[in-house]
């Protein structure tokens, strides 16, 4: 699996947007971009994936880039709840399942 | 919204005693995960079950741990013979697809040995 460079740590502004870069410079054709993030020490909690398309859902975007070389989660409306360490996560659709987690962003929501 | 369950939350243990971390996947999910994360450190794989077997397991699941799917609904993690060093949150996961979206991760199991 591709590797990611992401920010050791972001503050945000209550109510506004959080927006999460992450680099992935080395990511192959078929490999997916997923974003997961851990509250606290809970469970990792998934939040998107993308191809190549920006994808949206309940809980956030994914904007990926043309060339695929990075990517943006965006909570469009931060609350102090989303403060957690979010991690970019580059890994094929199929196949192996092991799910490598880095060191990922710890985002704080300010209020 | 469907959880995967797990218990204890907590577990405290002698050195050299074993311990059994139980899971409750969600239903209709057909691959399960353990995972765990030291304290302080990154989350790390363990051990991915499927069909009644083992489809992949990393460095870390030697032979002091093995997995099991004793019935219909649950899914353990047995360390034979803990060691001070197994000492972390024991987080267990299941998909409903191959990595077709994402997991559902359980709360965890905080294992203490001492």
């Amino acid at each position: 699996d591709a590797k990611t460079t992401q920010p050791t740590s972001m503050d945000c502004a209550e109510g506004r947007a959080a927006n999460l870069p992450c680099n992935h410079s080395t990511i192959s054709g078929n490999e997916y971009v997923y974003w997961y993030r851990q509250i606290h020490s809970q469970g990792p909690q998934y939040i998107i994936h993308g191809l190549k398309n920006n994808e949206t859902n309940e809980m956030a975007s994914l904007i990926i880039t043309e060339d695929r070389k990075s990517s943006t989660l965006i909570l469009p409306h931060a609350t102090l709840r989303d403060t957690a360490v979010y991690y970019c996560i580059v890994r094929l659709k199929t196949g192996a399942n092991n799910l490598f987690f880095g060191t990922g962003t710890r985002l704080t929501v300010i209020p | 919204e469907p959880e995967v369950t797990q218990t204890p939350s907590h577990q405290v243990t002698q050195m050299g005693q074993e311990v059994i971390l139980r899971c409750v996947p969600i239903s209709n999910h057909l691959y399960f995960y353990w995972y765990r994360q030291i304290l302080g450190q990154k989350v790390e794989f363990l051990v991915s079950f499927y069909n009644n077997e083992i489809s992949e397991k990393s460095e870390i699941f030697d032979d002091q741990f093995s997995v099991e799917r004793p019935d219909g609904s649950n899914f353990t993690l047995k360390i034979r013979s803990t060691k001070l060093e197994d000492s972390a949150m024991y987080f267990c996961a299941s998909s409903e697809r191959q990595t077709d979206y994402g997991y559902t991760f359980g709360s965890g199991t905080r294992l203490t040995v001492v």
